[in-house]
């Protein structure tokens, strides 16, 4: 079973222009991360954000957390055409034991 | 290695017959985990070793499916008497630990085992 699940499913903008993908949850965690993958290839971390933060940068990614609503949100800055890749988010389950991924959001950047 | 290494990439085979995956992870990381990712899909979770131990295994889909890591170092997938429903991706990753709320658990993905079932 899937704990995460991300909106939209899928997206579809012009370089330069901002992509923002949400994320939901339904147990407690102590971290969420966001994964990218290519297609036919292995997932790529991106960024890993902990349950007391609420937002975290890393170059031209945006990642907020609100833990009340239990969602997060991946914001990516003048994308590329080279952004263009799956992204899913990530988190343990409240067992501690299962790493669980949402379904993703296929996001195409066009040049 | 620099990463996970994963083989064969590509695997075709007619029903029923066995197959065997390779995973490869990077030297030194104590966790290893397999996912099984349908076509459109996130991945899902399948089975967890830690070192050697195989410590979950509640996300293997039946009895057909087995993996080992008997050196606590290189993994194997192996699924028997393969059906058409599993056809799919298989995903390896490995992390230097599986510590909750360490950067350490950060896993780090092959590209994986498309596997098609005849």
């Amino acid at each position: 079973s899937q704990q995460g699940e991300e909106d939209p499913q899928a997206l579809s903008i012009q370089e330069g222009e901002n992509a923002t993908m949400n994320c939901s949850y339904k147990t407690s965690i102590n971290n969420l991360q966001w994964y990218r993958q290519n297609s036919g290839r292995g997932l790529v971390h991106l960024i890993l954000i902990r349950s007391n933060e609420r937002e975290k940068h890393s170059g031209r990614l945006r990642v907020t957390l609100d833990t009340s609503k239990k969602s997060s949100s991946l914001l990516i800055t003048a994308s590329r055409a080279a952004d263009t890749a799956s992204y899913f988010c990530a988190t343990w389950d409240n067992y501690g034991q299962n790493f669980v991924f949402g379904p993703g959001t296929r996001l195409s950047v066009l040049p | 290695g620099a990463g996970v290494s994963q083989s064969p990439r590509y695997k075709v085979a007619k029903r029923g017959q066995d197959v065997a995956l390779r995973c490869d992870p990077i030297s030194g990381h104590v966790s290893l985990f397999w996912y099984q990712q349908a076509l459109g899909q996130g991945p899902e979770f399948l089975t967890y070793f830690q070192n050697e131990a195989q410590l979950d295994k509640s996300g293997l889909p039946s009895d057909r499916f087995f993996a080992e890591r008997p050196e606590g170092s290189v993994s194997t997938l192996k699924i028997q008497r393969t059906q058409q429903e599993d056809s799919a991706v298989y995903l390896c990753a490995s992390s230097q630990n599986r510590l909750q709320g360490s950067a350490k658990n950060i896993q780090y993905f092959g590209a994986g085992t498309r596997l098609s079932v005849l």
